[in-house]
C-alpha cells in the first residue's frame, strides 16, 4: 500500500463547476499538508498548505483535512479552464523536512 | 531573478556524458533538494542539504553527486547515465527543516540516449 493514495484521473470538468480532489495516507505521523499545482513542463507551484485538521480558504480554493480519516480534500470553486493542471498533495510528520507526494490528479476544465 | 531558478532548463545527453544541473534559490532559504520526477510516478526525493550539509540521501546511485557550496546554491553531477534515469529533475527549497513548505524550481528536462 502506497503512503499516499491520489487518484490520477484525469478528471474533467465544465468551466465554472466545483472541482474536488482528496489524498488518503496511511501515516498518522503527518501533521502539514500541502496541495500543489503543476503546469505541463512546469515546476509545481504551492497552493495550500495547511497544519493539522481543519479548513482553509484562499480565494477560490478550500483545502480540508480530517486527520481522523486521514483524508485530505482541495476544493476549486468556479473552475476555469486556466487551472487545468496537475495536482499534488503532500504531507509531512513536521519532524524533518521529508515530504512525501501523492501521484497527482490530472485536471481538464472544458470551456 | 526571484523564487528558484535552474539551469539548463533542457538537457540531452549520452550515458558516458558528464553534466551538472544548477539551481539557485534567492528566498533566503537555509534546506535545497534534489527530486526526480517521472511519467506516471511520484515525486522522488533525492537528496535535501540543510546549512550546506547533506541531511538526506534517499539510496541514490553514486552515478548522481550532489554538491551544495552554500545555501543559495546546489549542482547535480551526471555521470555514465541510463536511459532510464531520463525524467524532470527538481530543485526546491524552504526555510528550515520541520514542516516548511517546499518551492520548487521549473526543473531540468533531461534526456539520456
Amino acid at each position: 500500500q502506497k503512503e499516499v493514495e491520489q487518484d490520477p484521473g484525469p478528471l474533467s470538468v465544465p468551466e465554472g463547476a466545483i472541482v474536488s480532489l482528496n489524498c488518503t495516507y496511511s501515516n498518522s505521523a503527518f501533521q502539514y499538508f500541502m496541495w500543489y499545482r503543476q503546469y505541463s513542463r512546469k515546476g509545481p507551484e504551492l497552493l495550500m498548505y495547511t497544519y493539522s485538521s481543519g479548513n482553509k480558504e484562499d480565494g477560490r480554493f478550500t483545502a480540508q483535512v480530517d486527520k481522523s480519516s486521514k483524508y485530505i480534500s482541495l476544493f476549486i470553486r468556479d473552475s476555469q479552464p486556466s487551472d487545468s493542471a496537475t495536482y499534488l498533495c503532500a504531507m509531512t510528520p513536521g519532524t524533518g523536512n521529508k515530504l512525501t507526494f501523492g501521484g497527482g490528479t490530472r485536471v481538464l476544465v472544458k470551456p | 531573478e526571484t523564487g528558484v531558478t535552474q539551469t539548463p532548463r533542457h538537457l540531452v545527453m549520452g550515458m558516458t556524458n558528464k553534466k551538472s544541473l544548477k539551481c539557485e534559490q534567492h528566498l533566503g532559504h537555509n534546506a535545497m533538494y534534489w527530486y526526480k520526477q517521472s511519467a506516471k510516478k511520484p515525486l522522488e526525493l533525492m537528496f535535501v542539504y540543510n546549512f550546506k550539509e547533506q541531511t538526506e540521501n534517499n539510496s541514490v546511485p553514486s552515478r548522481f553527486s550532489p554538491e551544495c557550496p552554500n545555501s543559495s546554491h546546489l549542482f547535480l553531477h551526471l555521470h555514465t547515465l541510463q536511459p532510464e534515469d531520463s525524467a524532470l529533475y527538481l530543485c526546491a527549497s524552504s526555510p528550515s527543516g520541520k514542516g516548511n513548505e517546499q518551492f520548487f524550481g521549473p526543473g531540468t528536462r533531461l534526456t539520456v540516449l
